[in-house]
Parts: structure tokens; C-alpha cells; sequence
């Protein structure tokens, strides 16, 4: 069983949709959670990143940590041409620890 | 600023060449990375470096060696090249201090083929 799952999709929503994507994780020491946006033939760039339980807003995009679920949510409200990306989440047990990433999920929004 | 270099961005190799990936960061980060991308596998962890002269093994560093001889640079090798070395090769740094998130900064990747 890998440590992080998330589905890879991919994922094809209209423009003005509300994106849901998720990871499921099964080592409850994780305490910190990223998100990375990857556009075609890049480089991964932070996102989003948040500590423990909760969620964290920026502009258009939520993230929600569930620890008693294990499990971790982006929301994109909006969804852009622009947002077009695969996105990957990434956590780790410490700030200064290794970082396990999902498989990252393919999103296309289709103007 | 420069960010993150890498070169080269595409190779082919033959099985058994070697090459040396070069990665480059003008951000004075303390923290290197090489990082590996397949398909359906996300991110696997190579080599980090902490700084000038130390390095330790990531997830998967069997084939591959590093070396950090300045903060700016931390290139990789691939001594005896094999098709499973197929993939992404990313390079990523970081800034870190006690207390601190660490955000990695990531370069565009080399697109390593082996036949």
C-alpha cells in the first residue's frame, strides 16, 4: 500500500466549475501538508501549505486537512484555462523532514 | 534570479554510458534535492544535500551518486546507465531554518532516456 494515494484522474471539468481534489494518507505522523501545481513539461510549484487539521484559504483555492480521516482536500472555485496543471499533494511528519508526494491528479478545464 | 537550472533538459543513453546531471540554484539555499518523476509514481526522493560538502541518500539512490562541492551546485551521476533510470529528473532547493516550512523550489526537469 503506498503511504499516499491519490487518484490521477485525469479530470475534465468546464470553466467556472468548483475542482475538488484529494489524497488519503495512512501515516498518521504527518502533520504537514502541501499542495504543488505542475503544468506540462515543469517543474512542481508550491500551492498551497498547511499544518495539521483545518483549512487555509487563498484566493480561489481552499485546502482542508482532516486528520482523523487522513485525509486531504484542494478545492478550486472558478476553475480557469489556466488551471489547467496536474496537481500533486505532498507531507511530511516534521517542517524539516522528507516529503512523500502523491501520484498527482491531471485537471483540465475546458473553456 | 535565476532560480533553479538544469541542464541538460532531454538525453538518450545507451545501457552501461554515464552521465552527470547539473543542477544550479542562485537563491543561496542551504538544502538540495534530486528527485526522480515515472508515471502513476509521484516524486521519489534520490539524494539531499544540506549543505557544501554533506550528502545523504533519499528513497531511492541505488545507481545514482552526488557530490556538493559549493552551495550553488549539486549535480548527479548515473555511472552505469540502466532502462529503469528511465524518467524526470528533477532538481529542487530550499531554505532552511529552525522552525521554518521548507519550501522547495523546483528546476524544469532533464528527460533522461536509456535504450
Amino acid at each position: 500500500q503506498k503511504e499516499v494515494e491519490q487518484d490521477p484522474g485525469p479530470l475534465s471539468v468546464p470553466e467556472g466549475a468548483i475542482v475538488s481534489l484529494n489524497c488519503t494518507y495512512s501515516n498518521s505522523a504527518f502533520q504537514y501538508f502541501m499542495w504543488y501545481r505542475q503544468y506540462s513539461r515543469k517543474g512542481p510549484e508550491l500551492l498551497m501549505y498547511t499544518y495539521s487539521s483545518g483549512n487555509k484559504e487563498d484566493g480561489r483555492f481552499t485546502a482542508q486537512v482532516d486528520k482523523s480521516s487522513k485525509y486531504i482536500s484542494l478545492f478550486i472555485r472558478d476553475s480557469q484555462p489556466s488551471d489547467s496543471a496536474t496537481y500533486l499533494c505532498a507531507m511530511s511528519e516534521t517542517s524539516g523532514s522528507r516529503l512523500t508526494f502523491g501520484e498527482g491528479t491531471q485537471l483540465t478545464v475546458n473553456p | 534570479n535565476a532560480g533553479v537550472t538544469q541542464t541538460p533538459k532531454f538525453r538518450i543513453l545507451k545501457i552501461g554510458q554515464s552521465m552527470t546531471l547539473q543542477c544550479t540554484q542562485d537563491m543561496n539555499h542551504n538544502y538540495m534535492y534530486w528527485y526522480r518523476q515515472d508515471p502513476g509514481m509521484g516524486l521519489k526522493l534520490i539524494y539531499y544535500s544540506v549543505g557544501a560538502g554533506i550528502t545523504d541518500k533519499g528513497e531511492v539512490p541505488n545507481g545514482y551518486n552526488v557530490s556538493r562541492s559549493t552551495t550553488e551546485d549539486f549535480p548527479l551521476r548515473l555511472e552505469l546507465a540502466a532502462p529503469s533510470q528511465t524518467s524526470v529528473y528533477f532538481c529542487a532547493s530550499s531554505y532552511r531554518r529552525t522552525g521554518s516550512t521548507d519550501t522547495q523550489y523546483f528546476g524544469p526537469g532533464t528527460r533522461l532516456t536509456v535504450l
